[in-house]
């Protein structure tokens, strides 16, 4: 069955300092894949996406992601974390196969924290 | 422009009882989506409408719940009767079309349930 694991539950990052959330998907074919973050009080909203091509995407809020069919993984970076971005993040595939391409399915989150 | 709309934004009930959660997507948006996040575990695809149909209803836990999407505009997802497993983070996103890679989902903020 199709899964998508995301090792850190929780991940504490200084202001200022670089990030990297992993995410690894269990999948046959290469999947739709995606970012979504979710702050207090929000709905998720998505950061970016991976259908083909260029494997490094850019998404909003100077995130980024790169694919890595070799190692099945999506990771999601920034360079620089604002405060603001502290939230919890969502990887997520589209199960393809089932020709809907809006039912996801999600890793089970990892929520940021950012010391000032 | 008003986006995806949950409506209530928590709602406490006793085992048993019945709760009613509304989504209101965004106008125009034919696809609904319900997902659901129990327990800290990962979001699940509950199920999805175009429009007044019901297109996959294949997360749909068991027969205490009822969606429905009259007229194509709101939906509301019935739990009845309610049981403590049902506790948990209710979400409804929406999108204009569900053409492959162009489909792009938008979320409302959830519906916090919990079942006492």
């Amino acid at each position: 069955a199709q899964s998508v694991t995301q090792p850190d539950i929780h991940i504490t990052v200084s202001e200022g300092a670089s990030l990297e959330l992993r995410c690894n998907y269990s999948y046959g074919a290469t999947p739709y894949l995606f970012w979504y973050v979710q702050s207090p009080g929000q709905g998720l909203q998505l950061l970016l996406k991976y259908f083909s091509g260029d494997t490094l995407v850019q998404g909003i809020k100077g995130f980024e992601a790169e694919f890595k069919r070799s190692q099945s993984s999506f990771n999601l970076r920034k360079p620089s974390v604002h405060w603001s971005d502290a939230a919890e993040y969502f990887c997520a595939v589209v199960l393809l196969g089932s020709g809907n391409t809006g039912k996801l399915i999600f890793g089970q989150g990892t929520t940021l924290q950012v010391k000032p | 422009e008003a986006g995806v709309t949950q409506f209530p934004s928590h709602s406490v009930i006793e085992k048993g009882q019945t709760v009613t959660l509304r989504c209101d997507p965004i106008s125009g948006h034919d696809n609904l989506y319900w997902y659901r996040r129990v327990m800290g575990k990962e979001i699940k695809f509950l199920l999805h409408f175009v429009k007044e149909s019901k297109q996959d209803e294949s997360g749909m836990p068991n027969n205490r719940f009822l969606a429905e999407r009259t007229g194509g505009t709101y939906s509301t997802l019935k739990v009845q009767p309610a049981e403590l497993e049902d506790s948990g983070v209710y979400f409804c996103a929406s999108s204009p079309t569900n053409k492959g890679r162009d489909e792009k989902l938008f979320f409302g903020s959830g519906t916090q349930l919990s079942v006492l």
